[in-house]
C-alpha cells in the first residue's frame, strides 16, 4: 500500500535554512502537499507541487520533487521562530479518495 | 470568514459511554473527512463522506459512527467499543473528491482532544 515517511525532527538556528525530506511510493500520485501544524492546532495547507514539476518556489518556501527516487523536500529559507510546528507531507492516493500522511517532521528553530 | 468548526476543543469519557464530536463548515463544501492524530504518528482517516446521506469508511473506522444529514455537518461519535479513544481529532473538509480539484485539498478545524477519565 501507499507510505508516506519523514524524519521525526530537525533543529535549525534562526537565519539558516531549514531542509525538510519526505519519500512517498505511489508513482501515480499527481499532487503531493506540505502541511504546517502548530501546537494544539489543525493542520494548514502550506504549499503543493504537481508532479510534472520539478520545483515550485513561494516566497520563503522552496519545494523540490525527485519523481526517479520519489523524494520531496521542503526548503525554508531565513527560518523564523515562527516557523517552529510539525511538517506534515502528503500524498494522494492512486484513487483520488484520501490523503497518505507521513508522520510529521517537528521543526525547532533556536536562537 | 468561511471555515471548519470543531467543538468541544477538550473532552473526556468516561469508560462505557459514547461521546459525540462535532465538526460544522461553511465553506460549501461537499467532501468532509475525520482524522485521528496519535503523537509520532501520522494522520489516520476514520471515515469520510463524498456527499449528503453517504459515508465510508477509512483506515481504522471500528469503534466510530458517524452521519450526514446536512452538508454542513459531518459529527463523528466514538463509542464504546473504541477501547484506545485517547488523541487528537481532526475534521476536514474539500470541494469535492474530483480529480480535477486536487489543486484545492482539504481544510482542517482546530481539532478535538479526546481523554480517558
Amino acid at each position: 500500500g501507499e507510505d508516506v515517511e519523514q524524519s521525526l525532527f530537525l533543529s535549525v538556528r534562526e537565519g539558516d535554512s531549514s531542509v525538510i525530506n519526505c519519500t512517498y511510493t505511489d508513482s501515480s500520485s499527481t499532487y503531493l502537499y506540505w502541511y504546517k501544524q502548530e501546537p494544539g492546532a489543525g493542520l494548514q495547507l502550506l504549499t503543493y507541487i504537481f508532479s510534472n514539476m520539478d520545483m515550485k518556489q513561494d516566497q520563503r518556501l522552496t519545494v523540490l520533487l525527485n519523481k526517479k527516487d520519489k523524494h520531496l523536500s521542503l526548503r525554508i529559507a531565513d527560518t523564523q521562530t515562527g516557523d517552529s510546528a510539525i511538517y506534515f507531507c502528503a500524498e494522494i492516493d492512486g484513487g483520488y479518495n484520501k490523503l497518505i500522511f507521513g508522520a510529521g517532521t517537528r521543526l525547532a528553530v533556536h536562537p | 470568514d468561511g471555515g471548519i468548526t470543531q467543538s468541544p476543543k477538550y473532552l473526556f469519557r468516561k469508560e462505557g459511554q459514547n461521546v459525540t464530536l462535532s465538526c460544522e463548515q461553511n465553506l460549501n463544501h461537499d467532501a468532509m473527512y475525520w482524522y485521528r492524530q496519535d503523537p509520532g504518528q501520522g494522520l489516520r482517516l476514520i471515515y469520510y463522506s463524498q456527499i449528503v446521506n453517504d459515508f465510508q469508511k477509512g483506515d481504522i473506522a471500528e469503534g466510530y459512527s458517524v452521519s450526514r444529514e446536512k452538508k454542513e455537518s459531518f459529527p463523528l461519535t466514538v463509542t464504546s467499543a473504541q477501547k484506545n479513544p485517547t488523541a487528537f481529532y481532526l475534521c476536514a473538509s474539500s470541494i469535492d473528491f474530483s480529480a480535477d480539484r486536487l489543486d484545492q485539498p482539504q481544510h482542517f478545524g482546530d481539532g478535538t482532544r479526546l481523554s480517558i477519565l
